[in-house]
């Protein structure tokens, strides 16, 4: 079945404890990207990958970081986690930019 | 960079009438548009979507519209049922040549409510 899977889909966490969610797409996507949903905002573009080791910065990019090491798999990785970053969080993955995006269940973070 | 705005933030209708969700957007060069809908617990899933060189496309009881001179298009649904009851979300993506070739600014959300 193709697919987007995250994980974990809920973590509490502590201030400052280094996180990484996980992402992994089964359909040969070049497109990753990796998105924040908070009320009244909608979804904001944190980081994206247009390919193997190619990312670059979204909308709000402060606080994460992200690597393209394999075509499927595109982590997303908070080193020093704050409140501020109690969210929800969305993978995608498209076949190329500009394509139809194909989202995770999403991960439920906490940080307390 | 891209602006997305979408109106309403809350839509309430009774089964079997239609619904209609606006969104506007502010850069010229956007010309992939994409409507999601969320369903509680879920991930946002692609409705229907529609290319700049396009001014209409319908899939069964979904249509989008899309005006470029005024910047604007909109989702509409006709005979509402209760499973329609979600989130959705319209979006607007850069072509190639642009620094932001490929993503996707979403608006803020229109949560559906349709009553039997």
């Amino acid at each position: 079945e193709a697919q987007v899977t995250q994980n974990p889909r809920y973590l509490i966490t502590v201030t400052g404890k280094k996180l990484t969610v996980t992402c992994s797409q089964n359909m040969n996507h070049e497109y990753m990207s990796w998105y924040r949903q908070d009320p009244g905002l909608g979804l904001r573009q944190i980081y994206y990958s247009m390919n193997v080791e190619v990312t670059d910065k979204g909308d709000v990019p402060e606080g994460y970081k992200v690597s393209r090491k394999e075509k499927r798999n595109f982590p997303l990785i908070l080193e020093s986690p704050s409140p501020n970053q109690t969210s929800l969080y969305f993978c995608a993955s498209s076949p190329r930019a500009g394509t139809e995006a194909f989202f995770g269940q999403g991960t439920r973070l906490t940080v307390v | 960079g891209e602006n997305v705005e979408q109106h309403p933030s809350t839509l309430s209708v009774q089964e079997g009438d239609s619904a209609v969700i606006k969104c506007t957007y502010s850069d010229s060069a956007s010309n992939y548009f994409p409507w999601y809908k969320q369903e509680l617990g879920k991930g946002p899933q692609l409705i229907i979507d529609i290319r700049s060189n396009v001014g209409e496309k319908k899939d069964q009881r979904i249509a989008v519209t899309l005006n470029k001179t005024a910047k604007h298009f909109s989702l509409h649904i006709t005979e509402t049922q209760p499973e329609d009851s979600a989130v959705y979300f319209c979006a607007a993506s850069m072509g190639a040549g642009g620094t932001s070739y490929g993503k996707l600014t979403f608006g803020q959300g229109t949560i559906l409510t349709v009553h039997p």
